[in-house]
């Protein structure tokens, strides 16, 4: 099975920093990789696709990046609404494993 | 409007069965894989089965293979997971995605709590 890896587990900064998540699979998995957005109580969004695709509807402040084994998350200015944890996941293959989040507060 | 409904959540002993179920609207529900996927109280995201458009390919996670079944009807636009031999470590929301390479789309979720 392939193992996602985010890192940090959590992180915490100021309204408009720029962000950065990071998610490493434990073998090649092309761009098969999606970003989830969680905000407590709620059903995950979907976020990007492909590594890179921003999903309809999905501010033009989050970005993705990668390819194999190293991909990133990035939200460029921070926003309060923002606050949230954030999932990459591997569909490269069965079982089609989610990293083990990242959890995003305001400083 | 695309619409996931899960239903069929509840408290079942250790041992017991269950079956989810999730009404599927607003798209072409028979060209998609469907995914199940579920979240522990306070965890993260587990994803647990797959289901191609036709339901002749299938595929589980090994903590519920041999006990859960994922099966659709594409007449009645229902997936379904049906869940044998719970283990209190199964208690968690269920949910139900669509999958087009990534889950554009979730169901609300249903809770399945597994206690004595």
């Amino acid at each position: 099975d392939i193992q996602m890896t985010q890192s940090p587990s959590s992180l915490s900064a100021s309204v408009g920093d720029r962000v950065t998540i990071t998610c490493r699979a434990s073998q090649g998995i092309s761009n098969y990789l999606a970003w989830y957005q969680q905000k407590p109580g709620k059903v995950p969004k979907f976020l990007i696709y492909a590594a890179s695709t921003l999903q309809s509807g999905v501010p033009s402040r989050f970005s993705g990046s990668g390819s194999g084994t190293d991909f990133t998350l990035t939200i460029s200015s921070l926003q309060p609404e923002d606050v949230a944890t954030y999932y990459c996941q591997n569909y490269y293959s069965a079982p089609e494993t989610f990293g083990q989040g990242t959890k995003v507060e305001i400083k | 409007e695309v619409q996931l409904v899960e239903s069929g959540g509840g408290l079942v002993q250790p041992g017991g069965s269950l079956r989810l179920s999730c009404a599927a609207s607003g798209f072409s529900f028979s060209s998609y894989w469907m995914d199940w996927v579920r979240q522990a109280p306070g965890k993260g995201l587990v994803w647990v089965s797959r289901i191609n458009g036709d339901g002749s390919s299938t595929s589980y996670a090994d903590s519920v293979k041999g006990r859960f079944t994922i099966s659709r009807d594409n007449a009645k636009n229902t997936l379904y997971l049906q869940m044998n031999s719970l283990r209190v470590e199964d208690t968690a929301v269920y949910y139900c995605a669509r999958d087009q390479g990534g889950y554009d789309y979730w169901g609300q979720g249903a809770l399945v709590t597994v206690s004595s």
